[in-house]
């Protein structure tokens, strides 16, 4: 079980934005450690979407922000498409388990 | 533009070990300092598990649940790194991902590029 908890689906309709959650504790995202986001398309590699917690890379829409506040991380999504149905996962560093994690993933789903 | 290609058995019986191979093409794994490069699996229909990242020098970051069976190196004359796991058993069956890991101090790294991923079964 990932230290990193996120909904396991979000849904909206298309033009809508949908927030992903992803809840930490003191030990990562409470201790200052930076939130990155990946999206994972059905059957494909997983893709940089958000790094530095609200850093966007080359070629990702502006449409897609990310944030952090406390202990607590979030992914926006604005003017839903059917392209962005798929499984984001936020990631960062947990200092007790002195490693990497991934949150538990949430499927977002274009009514 | 970096290019990551896994290889290797997608078929492994329990209790041997399973290697894969990652080639990087496009980019010199030397060029920069700032870049790890590592391991990421997905259990069928599970989320992402972080394994471990390598450093061109060879400095390695393992996450704790696979420390005692995991080893990554790094062949910097083929520009390429690798993976191993001893002892695997039917829960290591997954997709394996190689990614090169963008990192600016303790605990920041993340996952700019990735390879497609290859899977590998566990089973007799």
């Amino acid at each position: 079980q990932s230290v990193l908890t996120q909904p396991p689906s979000v849904s909206g309709t298309p033009g809508q934005r949908v927030t992903i959650s992803c809840t930490g504790s003191s030990s990562n995202i409470g201790a200052g450690y930076v939130v990155h986001w990946y999206q994972q398309l059905p059957g494909r590699a997983p893709k940089l979407l958000i790094y530095g917690n609200s850093n966007r890379p080359s070629g990702v829409p502006d449409r897609i922000s990310g944030s952090k506040s406390g202990t607590s991380a979030s992914l926006a999504i604005t003017g839903l498409q059917a392209e962005d149905e798929a499984d984001y996962y936020c990631q960062s560093y947990d200092s007790s388990l002195s490693g990497y994690v991934f949150g538990t993933g949430t499927k977002v789903t274009v009514l | 533009q970096v290019q990551l290609q896994e290889s290797g058995p997608g078929l492994v019986k329990p209790s041997e070990t399973l290697s894969l191979t990652c080639a990087v093409s496009g980019y010199s794994i030397t060029s920069d300092d700032r870049y790890f490069w590592g391991w990421i699996r997905q259990s069928p229909g599970k989320g992402l598990e972080w394994i471990g990242i390598i450093h061109h020098t060879g400095t390695t970051y393992y996450n704790s649940p696979l420390k005692s069976r995991v080893t990554i190196s790094v062949d910097t004359s083929q520009n390429q790194f690798s993976l191993r796991v001893t002892s695997v058993t039917a829960a290591d069956t997954a997709v394996y991902y190689c990614a090169r890991a963008s990192c600016s101090g303790g605990g920041t790294c993340y996952l700019d590029q990735w390879g497609q991923g290859i899977l590998v079964t566990v089973s007799s």
